[in-house]
């Protein structure tokens, strides 16, 4: 139990077009999606927390006009890089909250998007 | 949020355990200790949980301290799949959100 998806798996577009990647919970309810970046050799960086029906909260230092997130339903949340550009390119990892809720709060990570933005 | 403290690397020997530490030395009272671990280009995976006691499932053990400022992650015999970057991640109680620090890289010999 507790799968979630990611799509694509990797994804290679040109400067200025705009990407979508798709996270999903498999078999469970996610109140709440988030949304990493990582860059090689690093750590993995929150970069917005997304709630089902309501706006996204992006960490400080993301740009909300750049990296669009719509949670339109309890079990998907889509992350949009918007005129990506190569700086954008890195490894892209969404994870998600049951929606049962409570201690611990355990997420359950997806696979990860690899952009790579020439 | 509670900071956190992890070696950069460690080594372990195939078949041998593997005790990971980690501080979280100003982790408040009702904060879990969530265990993941991330193989290289996948998504984290959940290792274990722990609130104060100590903890046992089929993947490992967490030992919490009893000041609960540190915790070590167990893993009773070490194989090659489980060389990863293992992070220790303290969850304030109510926001929800994972903060990760630089974790430790294992690395395991055949």
């Amino acid at each position: 139990g507790a799968v979630v998806s990611q799509h694509p798996s990797r994804v290679i577009c040109k400067s200025g077009t705009s990407v979508k990647i798709e996270c999903r919970s498999l078999d469970f309810q996610a109140t709440t999606m988030f949304w990493y970046r990582q860059f090689p050799k690093q750590s993995l960086m929150l970069m917005a927390t997304s709630n089902e029906g309501s706006k996204a909260t992006y960490e400080q230092g993301v740009e909300k006009d750049k990296f669009l997130i719509n949670h339109a339903s309890l079990t998907l949340s889509t992350l949009t890089v918007t005129s990506a550009h190569p700086e954008d390119s890195s490894f892209y990892i969404c994870s998600a909250r049951d929606r049962r809720g409570g201690p611990p709060d355990t997420q359950y990570f997806g696979p990860g998007t690899r952009l790579t933005v020439l | 949020d509670a900071k956190t403290t992890q070696p950069n690397s460690m080594e372990s020997n195939e078949e041998e355990p593997v005790h990971l530490p980690c501080n979280h030395s100003t982790i408040s009272g009702t904060d879990y200790i969530h265990w993941y671990r991330q193989l290289p280009s996948q998504g984290p995976e959940y290792v274990i949980h722990g609130l104060t006691s100590n903890v046992n499932n089929r993947m490992a053990s967490l030992a919490i301290a009893e000041d609960r400022k540190s915790s070590t992650l167990i893993l009773h015999r070490a194989t090659l799949r489980d060389a990863a970057v293992y992070y220790c991640i303290p969850l304030t109680s109510g926001t929800y959100k994972y903060i990760f620090g630089t974790g430790t890289r294992l690395k395991v010999l055949a």
